[in-house]
């Protein structure tokens, strides 16, 4: 069965430093997410992607953050200029269209600042 | 504010009981409802959508709509100990959009 898969599953880095999220969305899926959650918070949307541009983002989702999708299977999120409350899990998700909109999560990726 | 509300719980069962999980929305317009179960530490993973009012049966599962009273609820039939978890509810405000989540519901099946 197709998966989302993110990498690296844990990423530590000093406050500051650029750091970049990467997924792969299943295949034939033509939408695109991230979402972070802090630990013991809920899991809060960030922005959704569809043909190459940004559909939606939230209030999270400010200059330091960006979306790439660079080729035609790689999805990626990138922070420039890291704080310490970035720290938490990062999920990518993807679901297949418009009439089959259920989104399927990735393993996400721990992203801790220090 | 969109809010999605769920009680924290833990609400605890035992095996082979029905485990019960209610959540609650503000937007109106809300129009497509999912169940996510979460384990400690993994991500959310998706276990029933729901878009039209009433029953919708999955195996052991049956996920309730009722937008009137923008409620949705989850009951999970012969809990097992494998199905305790965090259960999340999110809403789309309409097809392809973002989800809102609540915070979760611990369920314990207890042995």
């Amino acid at each position: 069965e197709p998966e989302v898969t993110q990498t690296p599953s844990h990423q530590v880095t000093q406050m500051g430093q650029e750091v970049i999220l990467r997924c792969v969305p299943i295949s034939n899926h033509l939408y695109f997410y991230w979402y972070r959650q802090i630990l013991g918070q809920k899991v809060e949307f960030l922005v959704s992607f569809y043909n190459n541009e940004i559909s939606e983002k939230s209030e999270i989702f400010d200059d330091q953050f960006s979306v790439e999708r660079p080729d035609g299977s790689n999805f990626t999120l990138k922070i420039r200029s890291t704080k310490l409350e970035d720290s938490a899990m990062y999920f990518c998700a993807s679901s297949r269209d418009y009439t089959a909109h259920e989104q399927y999560f990735g393993p996400g990726t721990r992203l801790t600042v220090t | 504010q969109k809010e999605v509300e769920q009680n924290s719980g833990p609400l605890s069962v035992p095996e082979g009981a029905i485990a019960s999980l209610n959540c609650t929305y503000s937007d109106r317009g809300s129009q497509s409802f999912f169940w996510y179960r979460q384990y400690s530490g993994k991500s959310p993973e998706l276990i029933m959508f729901i878009y039209s009012n009433g029953d919708k049966e999955d195996g052991r599962f049956t996920a309730q709509l009722n937008k009137a009273s923008q409620y949705v609820s989850l009951l999970i039939r012969d809990s097992q100990p494998s199905d305790s978890a965090t259960y999340l509810c999110a809403v789309a405000a309409g097809t392809a959009s973002k989800l809102t989540f609540g915070t979760g519901t611990r369920l314990q099946v207890t042995l």
